[in-house]
């Protein structure tokens, strides 16, 4: 079946700090690969997603790149805000499918 | 637009209580979905829908029901309360078009507690 590994977390860094976040993933077929945010007492957003291999998604300075190689799809960030806050999951879709699997998330905290 | 909207947003049930969460969208998406997301964990898919009177069940269905008799509403209903379902309860939807790597819309959670 599928899969998402994430990094645990909670992550705190300083602003402006560098962000990795690790998710790696095991899928049968060509999955979808997303990356969904959620900021406190909100529902997820979709951040960013990438649907085939070498493909890159970005969005509001986040990145991820789809490597098949390394069943891969680290979420990257140059300069932390205070308002990136949230707790981010990684997340994919196979094929025709309906059913969205996700990692278990990772809180961010970055602090002034 | 609304998007994805859910009501309530905080109830607490009694052990036995059953209950409706309602979720409702007005993008006019044929797909719509039902997630529960327990504290430190990823969300898990109960029940999906793949257009008006189409349900089928996704990973964690048991104790719950869900209807579908208008593309916008997707009810879930909640028979016998119990504490295991103590949980933030997410609706979403996407369109049909795009496939496996269309963007799915979430709503913003109801929070449930069974005591």
């Amino acid at each position: 079946g599928n899969s998402v590994t994430q990094m645990e977390g909670p992550v705190t860094l300083s602003e402006e700090a560098f962000l990795t976040i690790n998710c790696t993933y095991t899928a049968t077929g060509y999955p979808s690969l997303f990356w969904y945010v959620q900021y406190p007492g909100e529902g997820l957003q979709l951040l960013l997603k990438a649907t085939k291999a070498d493909d890159k998604g970005s969005n509001k300075g986040f990145e991820a790149t789809y490597r098949k190689e390394t069943t891969s799809f680290h979420l990257e960030k140059g300069s932390v805000q205070v308002s990136d806050s949230a707790v981010y999951f990684c997340a994919l879709i196979t094929g025709g499918g309906n059913k969205l699997t996700f990692g278990t998330g990772t809180q961010l905290k970055v602090e002034l | 637009n609304a998007g994805v909207t859910q009501t309530p947003k905080f109830r607490i049930l009694k052990i036995g209580q059953s209950m409706t969460l309602q979720c409702a969208q007005d993008m006019n998406h044929n797909y719509m979905y039902w997630y529960r997301q327990d504290p430190g964990m990823g969300l898990k898919l109960i029940y999906y829908s793949v257009g008006a009177g189409i349900t089928d069940k996704g990973e964690v269905p048991n104790g719950y029901n869900v209807s579908r008799s208008t593309t916008e509403d997707f009810p879930l209903r909640l028979e016998l309360a119990a504490p295991s379902q103590t949980s933030v309860y997410f609706c979403a939807s996407r369109p049909v078009g795009g496939g496996a790597g269309e963007t799915q819309y979430f709503g913003p959670g109801t929070r449930l507690l069974v005591l």
